[in-house]
């Protein structure tokens, strides 16, 4: 089992839609983080988040450290959020990747 | 943000010869860089962690004579594959943070190396 799961894998969205994406963890971290990756490869670092929630535009966080449990949302998707998601634990200085979510949002 | 930057972004080299990547902070101090290889549609896999003055540490399986690493200053570390061979093409990626855990962590721009 991966120490960090993500869900879903692909995601597809109509323009407009709220957009949930799911991350566990099995380990102890100091924080979380959530990531971006768009085609071309680079990573944006969207948030880093040890309690609560944190919002930045469109794009909202929360972590609920008793359960491990994080989300990622984003409200009015838009096209040009299509990318990759990635949550990574932050584990002794060492980030530990989820799989990634593949998101596709159409006009 | 900060900014890391990442060169070359693509590269095509020759098999058996040897590449060099470089990783620059731009506006912060990073003691400690990060190296990572991302195969298609995977999550990225830590090769090694670079540590400014001292020896990079290697995560298993990753050969250190193959992947060179060199972190000779607060803002620049590098990655030479060396000896390449087509099954080293991929994309490689550093990030760098300004603390330790806990704090942010940046990416450079992550660069795609061929070897034919």
């Amino acid at each position: 089992k991966n120490e960090v799961e993500q869900s879903p894998q692909n995601l597809t969205a109509q323009e407009g839609e709220f957009i949930t994406i799911n991350c566990s963890y099995s380990v102890g971290i100091s924080a979380l983080h959530w990531l971006q990756q768009h085609p071309g490869g680079g990573i944006v670092s969207l948030f880093m988040l040890s309690s609560g929630k944190k919002k930045h535009g469109r794009l909202i966080a929360t972590i609920n450290i008793q359960e491990k449990h994080s989300s990622l949302h984003i409200t009015a998707s838009h096209p040009r959020d299509s990318a990759v998601y990635i949550c990574a634990a932050d584990l002794r200085n060492k980030l530990i990747f989820g799989t990634g979510t593949r998101l596709q949002v159409f006009p | 943000g900060a900014v890391v930057s990442q060169h070359p972004s693509r590269v095509i080299c020759k098999s058996g010869t040897s590449v060099k990547i470089e990783c620059r902070s731009l506006d912060f101090q990073a003691t400690t860089m990060f190296w990572y290889r991302q195969f298609p549609k995977k999550s990225l896999m830590l090769m090694a962690t670079s540590n400014e003055g001292s020896k990079a540490t290697y995560e298993q399986g990753v050969e250190k004579d193959k992947f060179l690493i060199n972190h000779a200053s607060l803002t620049l570390s590098t990655l030479t594959v060396t000896s390449a061979h087509p099954e080293d093409s991929s994309f490689y990626i550093c990030s760098a943070r300004r603390g330790g855990p806990g704090t942010e962590a940046f990416f450079g721009q992550g660069t795609r190396l061929t070897v034919v």
